[in-house]
């Protein structure tokens, strides 16, 4: 079964702080891509960052960076320097590249960021 | 400007009449896909289709139809069998980055709020 699992339904963060949101994931394939977006009021999905199940590096976007630990099958955004622009919820996703292009997303996390 | 369109952005209908919200890309995009998202919750896949002409169902398909007569579209239309159809709607594409790092992404339109009276 592939699986997302959020586990922090809101979070809050001081502005210019650091926050990770968590995710793990289930799947029994060993090719994925694991995908975050951010979901402002507005309702828009933003992409953030991908990483690929054979990247060797995490992988970094400006302020935000994956925290990819396969073993665990865990892969937590990292926000730097918070900003309240990052006010919004946030999405992590899978795809296993076995399930004909078939994506499966967490419920999300609320992210406050106070000034 | 490449993206994806869906119209209208706000919807009402009546209990018990079919509705079709629209989507349009021009990505050059084969896969699309339609997801349901109720408030405080995650997206949950209605249907989606990898090639013209074919299409498969997600989780949630019950009350829900769509059809892939081209490319640049993928149509969903909520039935009068779909128990409770009060919720926002996007659509997606998937496809190589246009900017950034290298990767495949799935791409959104802006959605369509859909509520039955």
């Amino acid at each position: 079964a592939q699986k997302i699992t959020q586990t922090q339904p809101g979070m809050f963060v001081q502005e210019k702080e650091a926050v990770t949101l968590d995710c793990t994931y289930d799947t029994s394939d060993q090719s994925y891509g694991l995908f975050w977006y951010k979901q402002p009021s507005s309702g828009e999905m933003i992409f953030l960052i991908y990483q690929g199940s054979y990247d060797e590096q995490n992988a970094t976007e400006g302020r935000y960076s994956l925290n990819f630990q396969k073993a665990r099958k865990s892969a937590n955004l990292v926000i730097s320097a918070s900003q309240l622009g990052d006010s919004a919820m946030y999405f992590c996703a899978m795809r296993p590249w076995g399930t004909g292009n078939q994506f499966y997303f967490g419920t999300g996390t609320s992210l406050t960021v106070i000034p | 400007d490449g993206g994806i369109t869906q119209s209208p952005k706000y919807l009402f209908r009546k209990e018990g009449q079919n509705v079709t919200l629209s989507c349009e890309q021009n990505l050059n995009h084969d896969a699309m896909y339609w997801y349901r998202q109720d408030p405080g919750q995650g997206l949950r896949l209605i249907y989606y289709s990898q090639i013209v002409n074919d299409f498969q169902k997600g989780d949630i398909a019950e009350g829900y139809s769509v059809s892939r007569e081209k490319k640049e579209s993928f149509p969903l239309t909520v039935t009068s069998a779909q128990k409770n159809p009060t919720a926002f709607y996007l659509c997606a594409t998937y496809g190589w980055r246009t900017s950034g790092s290298d990767a495949y992404e799935q791409f959104f339109g802006p959605g369509t709020r859909l509520t039955v009276l």
